[in-house]
């Protein structure tokens, strides 16, 4: 069966320190993958994607950026973080375009 | 006007009860309508998928409505167990890029 792990879970960063988000996928080949961020009280909103290794899509601007070195391995990363990068990230899977989507457990970034 | 809308509640039901959330979207070309399940400070959880001739899933049905362009979930039988907050999303053709609601908050009391 499909896993899907991301860490850290938990991090409280300074503000203009840097950000390292990793999330892996086992037990599937070529998967899209995606990083969301949910902020308190809003929806989730599609940061970056990804349909396969070096292929990556930026849906908003932002001092975040993401990469895909290997198949099943998706990183978020910034140089410097900002109070507004605080909240909830998620690294997702998908298959086809049935739409469904399979979330690893998240990390809470805290910015201070 | 935002692209998927839904109440953010909280709905407040004692158990037992029967439940309906709506969720409104804008894109009329929108082709894929699914309702996540989110429990606090945890991972959305697909819960199920919308297909235009509705569908029920045990105590879970959701329509999908094209003309005004509306889904729905309608839970029966409340259970404590349901409280979470229900996201609605939609998406559109080609690469799945889906769209999520900010989420209904439901509360199931004894």
């Amino acid at each position: 069966s499909q896993t899907i792990h991301q860490w850290p879970a938990t991090l409280v960063q300074p503000v203009g320190s840097p950000l390292s988000l990793e999330c892996t996928v086992e037990g599937t080949s070529n998967p899209n993958l995606y990083w969301y961020r949910q902020a308190a009280g809003r929806g989730l909103q599609l940061l970056f994607y990804s349909v396969g290794i070096g292929q990556i899509s930026s849906e908003v601007p932002q001092n975040l950026s993401a990469s895909r070195p290997q198949d099943r391995q998706f990183i978020l990363s910034s140089k410097k973080l900002l109070l507004s990068d605080s909240g909830f990230y998620l690294c997702a899977w998908s298959l086809d375009l049935t739409g469904e989507l399979f979330f690893g457990e998240g990390s809470r970034l805290t910015v201070l | 006007r935002k692209e998927v809308e839904q109440d953010p509640g909280p709905f407040n039901v004692p158990e037992g009860a029967t439940v309906a959330f709506n969720c409104t979207y804008s894109n009329s070309a929108s082709q894929s309508f699914f309702w996540y399940r989110q429990d606090c400070r945890k991972e959305p959880k697909l819960l199920m998928s919308v297909y235009s001739s509705g569908n029920e899933d045990g105590r879970f049905t959701a329509q999908l409505n094209r003309a005004s362009q509306y889904i729905s979930l309608l839970i029966r039988d409340s259970k404590l167990s349901d409280s979470a907050t229900y996201l609605c999303v939609v998406g559109g053709t080609g690469f799945q890029k889906l769209v999520f609601g900010t989420g209904t908050r439901l509360l199931v009391s004894p």
